[in-house]
């Protein structure tokens, strides 16, 4: 295992396309979060699930963003009808709680630019 | 809601001199405290947490609660500290979200 991985690394698309990323936790991590980082800022939260439950859910995860993790392993991340603020870089992390503390690690990220 | 600041954008330092990135929080309650650190096409990657107090690579951070801070200190400078960092909190242990600061890229000049 080489830890958290994303696909894919790049998308290029066009204003009103829907897109899908996937995320692959390190293995036995139940926690998986999503994050959304823009030129110059820091990541944002999106959304985070704890197996396949999604527990959390930033108001910045309009309506046309939906993310699922259906057997509590890998996670898609899809966003319908793109518009130019979506492009972002999004960050995927994992983690598992151990002694009462949880550190996550993140993927390689997917930029996406919508044209 | 919890805000974390860092206000450097960009901070350049002399090989062997002292670094120093500053990091506030506002928040309430007693949150959780964490630098990542995010190196020239790597991944981001946590480099410590106020509750280890622990010494990474030469860098030390102490929770100071009365002044919300928690900045990021190293005694002597290296060419391979460069790199970006983010300071980040969780509410309280064992929440989830972190809130990232916008971050410093640290630039270490030989």
């Amino acid at each position: 295992d080489t830890g958290v991985s994303q696909d894919p690394r790049h998308k290029i698309t066009k204003r009103g396309q829907n897109v899908t990323f996937r995320c692959d936790p390190i293995s036995e991590h139940n926690r998986l979060y999503w994050y959304r980082q823009t030129l110059g800022q820091g990541p944002e939260f999106l959304t985070y699930f704890q197996n396949e439950a999604q527990l959390e859910k930033s108001r910045l995860l309009s309506d046309r963003f939906s993310a699922e993790r259906p057997k509590g392993s890998f996670s898609t991340l899809e966003i319908q009808r793109t518009e130019q603020g979506d492009s972002a870089m999004y960050l995927c992390a994992s983690s598992s709680r151990q002694g009462g503390t949880d550190t996550q690690y993140f993927g390689p990220g997917t930029r996406l630019t919508v044209l | 809601a919890q805000r974390v600041t860092q206000p450097e954008k960009l901070l350049s330092v002399f090989k062997g001199a002292p670094v120093e990135l500053k990091c506030n929080y506002s928040y309430s309650g007693s949150p959780e405290l964490f630098w990542y650190v995010q190196y020239s096409r790597q991944r981001l990657q946590l480099l410590l947490r106020h509750i280890s107090r622990e010494s990474i690579k030469g860098f030390t951070a102490d929770l100071n609660k009365g002044e919300t801070s928690f900045h990021l200190k190293k005694p002597f400078a290296q060419e391979e500290d460069s790199a970006m960092y983010y300071c980040a909190l969780t509410p309280n242990f064992g929440n989830e979200k972190l809130t990232f600061g916008t971050g410093t890229r640290l630039t270490i000049i030989p």
